[in-house]
């Protein structure tokens, strides 16, 4: 089936490790996102891609590393420079024109 | 990016009709007005979008004033499994990020 899927569902880490989160789709879409929520807040835009071997800083980029090396896959890495890891992170990706975004069901990262 | 002014909270008995209000006077003349919906403990999901004329799909109907400066969303049946964070969000083509507001918090009650 055509989706977004992020893995894993659930990740911990000790404070100071760096961490990759993973999302992939199949979707053929041009656009992928990078979002963090923490509980009770909307979503915050972290980096976003609009096509392969590109990609912009979100409003929260500080702390985080992304690479677009292939359409399907946009991960995201959360460097120890990022003061509160601990969050829920969402990923979604868009085609061309207005259309929907899909999102994954997230990953909730928990640094101990 | 549009500002939107969303109620915190709204509650609705089961089977009844809901409307959710939002404000965006900000609203640019080509964005169009998205409105997603957040489960709890999952990615959003979008509900549905339009630029000026009402619209209606399978999940609920969206009415936008004329003067574009506010939208309603409204679900005709509001069963359990719609209660969920309402986001509102002006957007202003297929590629530009959608900009989250804290949305609205739907209780239904049985």
């Amino acid at each position: 089936d055509g989706g977004i899927t992020q893995s894993p569902k659930y990740l911990f880490r000790k404070e100071g490790q760096n961490v990759t989160l993973s999302c992939e789709q199949n979707l053929n879409h041009d656009a992928m996102y990078w979002y963090r929520q923490d509980p009770g807040q909307g979503l915050r835009l972290i980096y976003y891609s609009q096509i392969v071997n590109d990609f912009q800083k979100g409003d929260i980029a500080e702390g985080y590393s992304v690479s677009r090396e292939k359409k399907e896959s946009f991960p995201l890495t959360v460097t120890s420079a990022q003061k509160n890891p601990t969050a829920f992170y969402l990923c979604a990706s868009s085609r061309q024109g207005i259309t929907e975004a899909f999102f994954g069901q997230g990953t909730r990262l928990t640094v101990v | 990016d549009a500002k939107t002014t969303q109620p915190n909270s709204m509650e609705s008995n089961e089977e009844e009709p809901v409307h959710l209000p939002c404000n965006h006077s900000t609203i640019s003349g080509t964005d169009y007005i998205h409105w997603y919906r957040q489960l709890p403990s999952q990615g959003p999901e979008y509900v549905i979008h339009g630029l000026t004329s009402n619209v209606n799909n399978r999940m609920a109907s969206l009415a936008i004033a004329e003067d574009r400066k506010s939208s309603t969303l409204i679900l005709h049946r509001a069963t359990l499994r719609d209660a969920a964070v309402y986001y509102c969000i002006p957007r202003n083509s297929g590629n530009t990020p959608l900009v989250f507001g804290k949305g609205t918090r739907l209780s239904v009650i049985a």
